[in-house]
């Protein structure tokens, strides 16, 4: 069965990068796509993008300067950068599969909470 | 973008009543939308897929409905683990986008 963990610093300092990993068991991250979406206080969920199996990415446009999206094939993870963080980045930060760009999550990480503060 | 508007924000409903949740599109996105159940502390949970699919593992008593720009998941004879927040999500095209989500309360 596929799982998704991901793992990464809990606190980030305003202005600083964000980096997250995703380490995938049960299933090769050179099929489907796999993404980064995140959850805020409050609730709202924002889709942050995506890399395909072919390493191809699409990210959300409100994000498209800051975000970065990478894998590491050898060791079936995918990573996220995000640059220049604020305050309002701080979410609980999921990976997730979809079978297709334009799709569903049909598979999640537990989720991890990152909190940007000085 | 397309905006998903969920109505209501909160439904407080007593165990074994059934129940709808809306969930409008800004603009017609066919059938795309999918549906999740989170609860406090744990990952989303796919409930239904593509408006009407049902999802393996998911009990019966979920269902989805709807096309265009509205859509409906129903809950058949709520149960005591159902409360919970429940999200839609289209696929229609990118960015892919969330409903601000709909909880389900115990009256």
């Amino acid at each position: 069965e596929v799982q998704l963990q991901e793992s990464g610093p809990g606190l980030v300092k305003p202005s600083q990068s964000l980096s997250l990993t995703c380490s995938v068991t049960g299933y090769s991250i050179t099929s489907n796509y796999w993404g980064w979406i995140r959850k805020f206080p409050g609730n709202k969920m924002e889709w942050m993008g995506y890399i395909s199996y072919s390493g191809s990415t699409s990210y959300n446009p409100s994000l498209k300067s800051r975000i970065s999206i990478t894998r590491d094939t050898s060791k079936n993870q995918f990573f996220l950068q995000l640059n220049s963080v604020t305050t309002e980045d701080t979410a609980t930060y999921y990976c997730a599969r979809s079978p297709r760009g334009y799709g569903w999550f049909a598979y999640w990480g537990q989720g991890t909470l990152v909190t940007v503060s000085s | 973008d397309i905006v998903l508007t969920q109505s209501p924000a909160t439904l407080s409903v007593t165990p074994g009543e059934s129940v709808s949740l809306s969930c409008r599109a800004s603009q017609g996105i066919s059938t795309s939308i999918h549906w999740y159940q989170q609860k406090s502390n744990e990952s989303p949970r796919l409930l239904i897929k593509y408006a009407s699919q049902s999802i393996s593992g998911i009990p019966s008593r979920f269902s989805g409905s709807g096309s265009g720009t509205d859509f409906t998941l129903s809950i058949n004879r709520v149960e005591s683990e159902d409360f919970s927040v429940y999200y839609c999500q289209q696929s229609y095209s990118l960015p892919l986008t969330f409903g601000s989500g709909t909880k389900l309360e115990i009256k």
